[in-house]
């Protein structure tokens, strides 16, 4: 089983839609927990962090916690074409970082 | 405004030949990351530095080794490149839990 998994997609949606893209992970211990914006031959880039059970929100951007299902989301309101790219889930216990495959966006206008 | 920066951003080396790439960071961080990531792939630690404390991966092969002489570079070597060794290399600093990327350097293996 690997540590942190991500659908790797794609995930397709229309201009205006909200994307949810979904990352679970096999270390009850993590603490921290990140989202990473990807655009093809670029870096990481890193959009939300999340630490706490719940919702935290920035702008269009939502990080969802549930440390009891493992699982950790990421939903993106009024898609817009710009934001396709890969979006990688990566996990944290010892401040080392441990990521998913990456989730494809394709946000279509 | 750069602040991890790497050098050069594309790489093109021949089977074998030895090669260096090198990060630098104008942010003062203690910890800083070698991360190789191959085409629709994770990220993958190579090595971690925590000041001059050097930290490598268990399964990160002999023929990747890394120097950091002082706080703000930081050197990848690959001693014997192979056809395998192609991909982005992308170096990171943390502060606290954030970690903030390089641009990467893409090594293209003849």
């Amino acid at each position: 089983q690997k540590e942190v998994e991500q659908n790797s997609g794609p995930l397709s949606v229309p201009e205006g839609a909200i994307a949810s893209l979904n990352c679970t992970y096999s270390d009850r211990g993590s603490q921290s927990f990140f989202w990473y914006r990807q655009y093809s031959g670029k870096s990481p880039e890193l959009i939300m962090f999340i630490y706490s059970n719940g919702d935290k929100e920035d702008g269009r951007f939502t990080a969802q916690l549930n440390k009891a299902s493992q699982y950790v989301s990421l939903l993106i309101r009024d898609s817009q074409p710009s934001d396709s790219a890969t979006y990688l889930c990566a996990v944290s216990n010892t401040g080392k970082l441990i990521f998913g495959q990456g989730t494809t966006l394709q946000v279509k206008p | 405004d750069a602040m991890v920066i790497q050098n050069p951003r594309y790489q093109v080396t021949q089977f074998g030949k030895p090669v260096t790439l090198s990060c630098s960071q104008t942010l003062n961080h203690n910890v800083m990351y070698w991360y190789q990531q191959k085409s629709s792939q994770a990220p993958k630690l190579l090595f971690h530095y925590y000041d001059k404390d050097f930290n490598n991966e268990a399964d990160t092969p002999d023929n990747f080794q890394s120097r950091r002489p002082n706080t703000s570079f930081c050197f990848l070597d690959i001693r014997s490149p192979g056809l395998g060794d192609a991909a982005m290399y992308l170096c990171a600093t943390q502060s606290y839990n954030e970690q903030f990327f390089g641009p990467g350097t893409r090594l293209t293996v003849l």
